[in-house]
């Protein structure tokens, strides 16, 4: 049973430049999460996907930033105008169905996309 | 939002002690979870705790939820060259499933010595 698949695990992209990184659940996962870790920092939350829709996009960025998970295919997180700041890993999760409370799901990531912006 | 810290920040053992790191909220934890992270490399999924008093053991490491929901223990017995790397507790910040997206401490960096 195949985990969490992302790619590429390297990106270089130059300043201006759009990057894409491409997140594939685990089988049977309905729902993906996108996380960014910059150096010396925590793993922050940026959006949360189900199938064809955006369920919480609270962290991320208002500009540059997008992610779609469509009906077919893989998540897709972009970033237009890459700038030096973007450099960072990010880490793609999937998880089943949230069941109700008391009955939560295990969140499995996957091994992450390295961005460097040169 | 939630914040949840941990700590120590770093800790340096011995190879052959045993060890306990934390999890701490200020607010309910609804389910926490503990993965571990190489440098460079991906997170890999521990344990999940939901129930307050509830503890959960893997080969050497066994995680415990207090009765408050509030803070978390992980400890690892006669601790090996393995067990390095970053420990991150994560928690959903809501009781239902609608918004279960996690929020991550800042990570605990462990180093065993041989």
């Amino acid at each position: 049973n195949a985990g969490v698949m992302q790619n590429p695990r390297h990106l270089v992209r130059r300043r201006g430049q759009e990057a894409r990184l491409r997140c594939s659940p685990m089988k049977g996962h309905s729902h993906v999460y996108w996380y960014r870790q910059l150096p010396e920092e925590g793993l922050k939350f940026m959006v949360y996907l189900q199938k064809e829709n955006i369920i919480d996009e609270s962290g991320m960025p208002k500009e540059r930033f997008s992610a779609e998970f469509p009906k077919e295919g893989p998540s897709i997180l972009r970033i237009q105008q890459v700038v030096r700041g973007d450099s960072a890993a990010y880490f793609c999760a999937s998880s089943p169905t949230p069941g109700p409370l008391g009955s939560g799901n295990t969140i499995y990531f996957g091994e992450g996309s390295w961005l460097t912006v040169v | 939002s939630q914040e949840l810290e941990q700590s120590p920040q770093s800790l340096i053992v011995q190879e052959g002690k045993n060890l306990t790191i934390n999890c701490t909220s200020s607010k309910t934890l609804y389910g926490l979870y503990w993965y571990k992270q190489k440098y460079g490399e991906g997170l890999i999924f521990l344990m999940m705790l939901q129930k307050g008093g509830e503890e959960k053991s893997h080969e050497k490491i066994t995680a415990k939820l207090d009765e408050k929901k509030q803070q978390s223990s992980l400890h690892i017995t006669a601790s090996q060259p393995s067990h390095a790397g970053i420990y991150l507790c994560g928690a959903r910040s809501t009781a239902t499933g609608a918004n279960s997206k996690l929020t991550f401490g800042k990570g605990i960096t462990l180093s065993v010595r041989p």
